[in-house]
């Protein structure tokens, strides 16, 4: 079964500071790849997403993530964070479904 | 334009009961999916309504069901509550298939705590 794993549940960094969050997923065919944000009390919000051609994908907010095929990842990186980006971020794949499939999410904190 | 609503925000039931959760789709959107968020973890897929008929489920028991109206929005229904069903309960709107537009609009979710 097609699968995400988020290896870290909470990261603090401070602001200013570079940040990046893994994502592995387990997917036999050529994935669809996303990040979504959850701010406390609200939604998910799609930053990026993933589905064939450069693999360095641009988003909003400053974000950008790479699919690496040969290591079966989607890392979220942003060089400088805001103190307004603590939130909990989760990675997904669409499945063979073409359903979502969520990551457990990493809970970004920001020191002042 | 308005995104995607969803009532109530928050509820209190116990054990036994039976609760319906409504969801009104971004505008343009048919496709209306549920999601189960648990405390600390990701959302996880419950089912899908296009063209008012059930299109794919998750792992999830027959006590949860659903329906889509032809206006495109949309109710989870769960009945027999238990413990474990506290959560919150997201909707996300979307083209059909949403695949091909890449991008799920999620409702900011109706908090079910059971008791």
């Amino acid at each position: 079964a097609q699968s995400v794993t988020q290896p870290d549940i909470h990261i603090t960094v401070s602001e200013g500071a570079s940040l990046e969050l893994r994502c592995n997923y387990s997917y036999g065919a050529t994935p669809y790849l996303f990040w979504y944000v959850q701010s406390p009390g609200q939604g998910l919000q799609l930053l990026l997403k993933y589905f064939s051609g450069d693999t360095l994908v641009q988003g909003i907010k400053g974000f950008e993530a790479e699919f690496k095929r040969s290591q079966s990842s989607f890392n979220l990186r942003k060089p400088s964070v805001h103190w307004s980006d603590a939130a909990e971020y989760f990675c997904a794949v669409i499945n063979y479904g073409q359903n979502f499939v969520f990551g457990p999410g990493t809970r970004l904190s920001v020191l002042p | 334009d308005a995104g995607v609503t969803q009532s109530p925000t928050h509820l209190i039931k116990t054990r036994g009961q039976q609760v319906t959760l409504r969801c009104s789709p971004k505008s343009g959107h048919d496709t209306v999916s549920w999601y189960q968020q648990a405390l600390g973890q990701g959302p996880q897929f419950i089912f899908q309504y296009y063209e008012e008929e059930e299109r794919q489920r998750g792992n999830f028991p027959d006590r949860f069901s659903g329906h889509q109206f032809p206006n495109y929005s949309s109710e989870l229904n769960v009945n027999a509550l238990l413990l474990g069903d506290s959560a919150l309960y997201l909707c996300a709107s979307s083209l059909s298939p949403p695949v091909h537009t890449g991008e799920l609009f999620f409702g900011e979710g109706s908090r079910l705590t059971v008791l």
